[in-house]
């Protein structure tokens, strides 16, 4: 099976910009969840999206949006980006049965100049 | 809201040595799940522990769930070089379905 897959892997954008990004989970997983990881933060959740709806919320501002496909893909949009935007955007997907372990993308590093 | 806190932040060993990271969330977890991020990579699973007093090992790693399941453990005996990276562990609430809140993360270095 192929793993979660997430682009752009890298993206630079300005202040004030707006920003989407995708990822599409693994074959079969209808869950999605979006983490923001920056080195002093840790890895914190955004949202999570099950069945093309969302099913829980972090404690981000309104500027952080995203929505499931009923094919499960999901995506992020960030809208008037600040500079503390700038993180690395990790996109997980699960099962939902058994374990529920969480299988990370790669990641969207996103630079806001 | 949950909070999972992680300790320490940073730790530096020698190739050999022992390792210990220590995870305690302020409320009741249903379980808790333990990730290793090498650098620059994503978050991979290592395991979930669910019972009160749970230990599970996988080879030289021995992962302890505490009685009140509010903290956990991740010892590692003997480290080598590719143990480097910093390992994570993210807790589910007692309340049905709930996110997983991830802690800050434990970097370990390994000097040869």
């Amino acid at each position: 099976k192929a793993g979660v897959t997430q682009t752009p892997r890298y993206l630079i954008k300005t202040r004030g910009q707006q920003v989407t990004l995708s990822c599409s989970p693994i074959s079969g997983h209808r869950s999605v969840s979006w983490y923001q990881q920056t080195p002093g933060q840790g890895l914190q959740f955004l949202f999570e999206y099950f069945s093309e709806t969302q099913r829980n919320k972090g404690n981000f501002p309104g500027r952080f949006s995203g929505r499931q496909f009923s094919n499960s893909r999901s995506e992020m949009n960030v809208s008037t980006l600040e500079l503390g935007d700038s993180a690395l955007y990790l996109c997980a997907s699960t099962q939902t049965s058994g374990v529920n372990e969480q299988f990370f993308g790669p990641g969207t590093r996103l630079t806001v100049l | 809201g949950q909070q999972v806190m992680q300790i320490p932040q940073y730790q530096h060993v020698q190739e050999g040595e022992d390792f210990t990271t220590y995870c305690n969330s302020s409320t009741t977890l249903s379980n808790i799940q333990w990730y290793k991020q090498r650098p620059g990579g994503h978050p991979v699973f290592l395991i979930q522990l669910v019972k009160s007093g749970e230990v599970k090992k996988q080879k030289r790693l021995t992962f302890q769930f505490g009685e009140a399941k509010k903290n956990s453990s991740l010892h590692i005996t003997a480290t080598q070089t590719t143990d480097v990276g910093t390992y994570f562990c993210a807790g589910r609430k007692f309340d049905g379905y709930s996110t997983l809140t991830f802690g800050k993360g434990t970097m370990l270095l390994v000097s040869p």
